[in-house]
């Protein structure tokens, strides 16, 4: 069975302030998705990394795939407040059914 | 482009009733999954549908069930509704096996009282 583990599953960082965001799993995959969820709202895709090596970037937020280590990590640059959110790792297990992390819970705070 | 579509917003169902919430994939999407997002259990996968057939399924006893219509929108029936059921159901679509991704709707919230 495939396990995701987020961690931290909750983070308290200052504006300004850097931060990993760490998500492993447990078993062969090369598809790795990262999703941002704020309270009560649904999932927004942020990142798809399809291959070992990828790394994405979308302003703040840089996300890497290494699939021999099976960790993907999602990097905070200079937080700021409109980050806060939870964010979620998923992992494509096959068969198109996504095991997701347990979140990790960010507090940006000014 | 619209997004993936869900309805009702909210629903509240009395225990060993039956729930059915609708999903509209994107345009062009044929493939819909539902996932189950409960507190405490965080989020798993219920189901995927593609071309109007069951393609997989997640670890849920059968009285979760649902369909997808020549349209691909889908249906997700909850019967014998038990309290532990309350949680948000998400549906999403993918216009392939993921390569761009899969986009989720807002949700359907289901409280069992």
């Amino acid at each position: 069975e495939l396990k995701v583990e987020q961690n931290p599953l909750f983070l308290s960082m200052q504006e300004g302030k850097n931060y990993t965001i760490y998500c492993n799993y447990s078993t062969t995959s090369d598809r790795l998705y990262w999703y941002r969820q704020d309270p009560g709202k649904s999932l927004e895709s942020l990142f798809v990394l399809l291959s070992n090596g990828a790394v994405k970037q979308e302003g703040r937020l840089m996300a890497s795939l290494d699939t021999k280590a099976r960790l993907s990590t999602l990097h905070i640059t200079a937080a700021v407040h409109d980050l806060s959110a939870t964010y979620f790792c998923a992992v494509d297990t096959g068969r198109r059914a996504l095991t997701f992390g347990s979140g990790t819970r960010l507090q940006v705070q000014p | 482009e619209a997004g993936v579509t869900q309805s009702p917003t909210h629903l509240i169902k009395t225990r060993g009733q039956q729930a059915t919430l609708r999903c509209s994939p994107i345009s062009g999407h044929t493939s819909v999954y539902w996932y189950q997002q409960a507190l405490g259990l965080g989020l798993q996968f219920l189901l995927w549908y593609d071309e109007g057939e069951e393609r997989n399924r997640g670890n849920f006893p059968p009285r979760f069930s649902g369909r997808q219509f020549p349209n691909y929108s889908s249906e997700l029936n909850v019967n014998a509704l038990e309290l532990e059921d309350s949680a948000l159901y998400l549906c999403a679509s993918s216009l392939d096996q993921g390569s761009y991704g899969y986009t989720f709707g807002s949700g359907t919230r289901l409280t069992v009282v």
